[in-house]
């Protein structure tokens, strides 16, 4: 299917295993997005990646990892999961130049508990 | 910085009642503005967006968004609310160099029968 999916949609880890959340788009966008959803929060961006192999942190990058070395996946890598971790996490892209206001389309979220 | 306010945690309406959602931002000059919708157990779904000129934006739904400059404002308006519009709303503000999303921490919206 057309868009952007992500996987696993929900996941159960346990304190200080590594978890890898995945992300991938067929609209073959520059730009792609990680942010965590938690309550009291909204919104807060994680990691972005303008272009393939290029990659910022956002707000809140500690404790988390990412790579993109093809256009269409930016996996999204815990690697050593804390409880604090528990949050629904989204993926999103966009094909836009820097501050152009384009729409980010995004996935439907990973659910995430850490025990 | 950029931020955005949303100072309604939680909306109670009754169907076919009109709504207002209230988003205020925080930004030096006129930022790009943006309503999603986030339906139980979903991602996010825009809603419309504000970029420039006309100030009366209509989006998907029957929403509309009225931009104003004055009170740093961005409320979110429907006429007559259906049931199936319950759902979290977010408001957002996007500018600078790096195509940065900054959402509201979001009102939450209950229509009853």
């Amino acid at each position: 299917d057309a868009g952007i999916t992500q996987s696993p949609r929900y996941k159960i880890t346990e304190t200080g295993r590594q978890v890898t959340l995945m992300c991938h788009q067929t609209w073959s966008h520059s730009y792609m997005f990680w942010y965590r959803q938690d309550l009291g929060h909204g919104l807060r961006l994680i990691y972005y990646s303008a272009a393939a192999d290029i990659t910022d942190k956002g707000e809140v990058p500690d404790g988390y990892v990412v790579s993109r070395s093809k256009t269409e996946n930016f996996p999204l890598t815990l690697e050593s999961a804390t409880r604090s971790q528990t949050s629904v996490y989204f993926c999103a892209s966009s094909e836009a130049p820097r501050g152009s206001g384009e729409t980010q389309y995004f996935g439907p979220g990973t659910r995430l508990l850490v025990l | 910085a950029q931020s955005v306010t949303q100072p309604d945690i939680h909306i109670t309406v009754s169907e076919g009642a009109s709504l207002e959602l209230r988003c205020n931002y925080s930004y030096g000059a006129t930022p790009y503005l943006f309503w999603y919708v986030q339906s139980p157990g979903q991602g996010l779904q825009l809603l419309l967006k504000y970029f420039s000129g006309d100030t009366l934006v209509q989006g998907i739904k029957g929403f509309e968004a009225e931009f104003k400059r004055s009170q740093s404002s961005f409320n979110l308006r429907k006429p007559s609310v259906h049931w199936s519009d319950a759902a979290e709303y977010f408001c957002a503000v996007e500018g600078g160099a790096t195509n940065k999303l900054i959402f509201g921490t979001g009102t939450l919206l209950a229509v009853q029968p």
